[in-house]
């Protein structure tokens, strides 16, 4: 079946370490997203890459990077500039316009 | 930059009451709008999508919505909710401030329908 993978479900960090989230796509699309959502928040752009090899920031990208490799693939790393970075990260891509397809999401829980 | 509002955080309705949640946008000019839906335990889904043409659009699931571009809204409507319709839902655009791949959500909606 097509969709978007994303792994770990669930992870634990220390402060102070880095942590990479995993989303993988077959269902080839060029756009891929990452959001974060916090509970009354609603979802906040990260990064969207738009094709291999180029991403953009999006409205909450200080301390997070990414990297476009692959078409499949878009791992999201939390680096420990990253303030407040226990929260719900959702993967997403879509073939046009905001026509969003979502991963079920990873979360992580900082220690 | 395009931003979104929504400004009922939380509902609660009788099941068969009817339901509309607020939504507006910010950007003048063409804009692409959509409801998300995103149902306990399970992932966002596209709940319908606005790009031009009729500004009554139909989703899934009976829900509909109507943009009116006077009052930069795109509210959603259900004439009659159902149990099975408790989850959050969330407002969302696209448009030429951020490019049309960059798409903007709204802090949601969590609707609750007792039975």
């Amino acid at each position: 079946d097509g969709g978007i993978t994303q792994s770990p479900k669930y992870l634990f960090r220390k402060e102070g370490q880095n942590v990479t989230l995993s989303c993988e796509q077959n269902l080839n699309h060029d756009a891929m997203y990452w959001y974060r959502q916090d509970p009354g928040q609603g979802l906040r752009l990260i990064y969207y890459s738009q094709i291999v090899n180029d991403f953009q920031k999006g409205d909450i990208a200080e301390g997070y990077s990414v990297s476009r490799e692959k078409k499949e693939s878009f791992p999201l790393t939390v680096t420990s500039a990253q303030k407040n970075p226990t929260a719900f990260y959702l993967c997403a891509s879509t073939s046009g316009p905001g026509e969003l397809f979502f991963g079920e999401g990873s979360r992580l829980t900082v220690l | 930059a395009q931003s979104v509002s929504q400004h009922n955080h939380h509902v609660i309705l009788s099941e068969a009451a009817s339901l509309e949640l607020g939504c507006n946008y910010s950007y003048g000019g063409t804009v692409n709008l959509f409801w998300y839906v995103q149902y306990p335990g399970q992932h966002l889904q596209l709940l319908l999508k606005y790009f031009s043409g009729d500004p009554l659009v139909k989703g899934i699931k009976g829900f509909e919505a109507e943009f009116i571009k006077s009052k930069f809204s795109f509210n959603l409507r259900k004439p009659s909710v159902q149990w099975s319709d408790t989850a959050e839902y969330f407002c969302a655009v696209n448009a030429p401030p951020g490019g049309y791949q960059k798409v903007t959500f709204g802090t949601g909606t969590k609707l609750q329908v007792i039975p």
